[in-house]
């Protein structure tokens, strides 16, 4: 069965500090991969999504990057960290066919301080 | 393209009660539907989802869903609320453009009273 892996659970970083987020897949081959954002009592922003190695969509303009380095591996990083960029980030794969549910991680807490 | 609305931010119920979380999808040919469960500072799970093979979807934990095609609608139900339900509640769609993102609305916060 597929697994997806999110860590740290939580996380608290200075302003300024960089940031790396990873996020792997088990049981599955070529996953789509995806980046949420998650604002206290708001729903869920997509910032990136990956359907392939080295490909990367952003959906809105932002302190953050993301890269696919491996097929089932996602990274979301930051070079300095703001106080906005602050919330809950989850990471989720979804398979290649559009009724197909998206299988979500545990999510890290991440606040700046 | 596609995008779902949720009416009520919050939805507060006694145990035993029914539930019921409302969605509307806005979308110009059939589409996918779904609705997620999150607990407190954990990922979101699906509940059920609709795929166009039934109208009258049955998810997990009790909960079910109608396809309403003349109202655009996909409400959830549950006749009968438990404490452990209480939890934020997400409909959505898929996004039938590229790279087959599913798109969220902004979630309904589900209260349970005793």
């Amino acid at each position: 069965s597929q697994t997806i892996h999110q860590w740290p659970a939580t996380l608290v970083q200075p302003v300024g500090s960089p940031l790396s987020l990873e996020c792997t897949v088990e049981g599955t081959s070529n996953p789509n991969l995806y980046w949420y954002r998650q604002a206290a009592g708001r729903g869920l922003q997509l910032l990136f999504y990956s359907v392939g190695i080295g490909q990367i969509s952003s959906e809105v303009p932002q302190n953050l990057s993301a890269s696919r380095p491996q097929d089932r591996q996602f990274i979301l990083s930051s070079k300095k960290l703001l106080l906005s960029d602050s919330g809950f980030y989850l990471c989720a794969w979804k398979g290649t066919l559009h009724y197909t549910e998206a299988f979500f991680g545990q999510g890290t807490r991440l606040t700046v301080v | 393209a596609q995008s779902v609305t949720q009416l009520g931010s919050h939805v507060s119920v006694s145990e035993g009660a029914l539930v019921l979380l409302r969605c509307n999808y806005s979308s110009s040919v059939p589409p996918y539907l779904f609705w997620y469960v999150q607990y407190p500072n954990q990922g979101l799970q699906l509940l059920l989802k609709y795929t166009s093979a039934a109208t009258l979807v049955k998810g997990i934990n009790g909960f079910e869903a109608e396809f309403k095609k003349s109202e655009t609608s996909f409400h959830l139900t549950k006749p009968s609320a438990h404490m452990r339900d209480a939890a934020e509640y997400f409909c959505a769609v898929s996004d039938l453009t590229g790279g087959f993102k599913t798109i969220f609305g902004a979630g309904t916060r589900l209260f349970v009273k005793a």
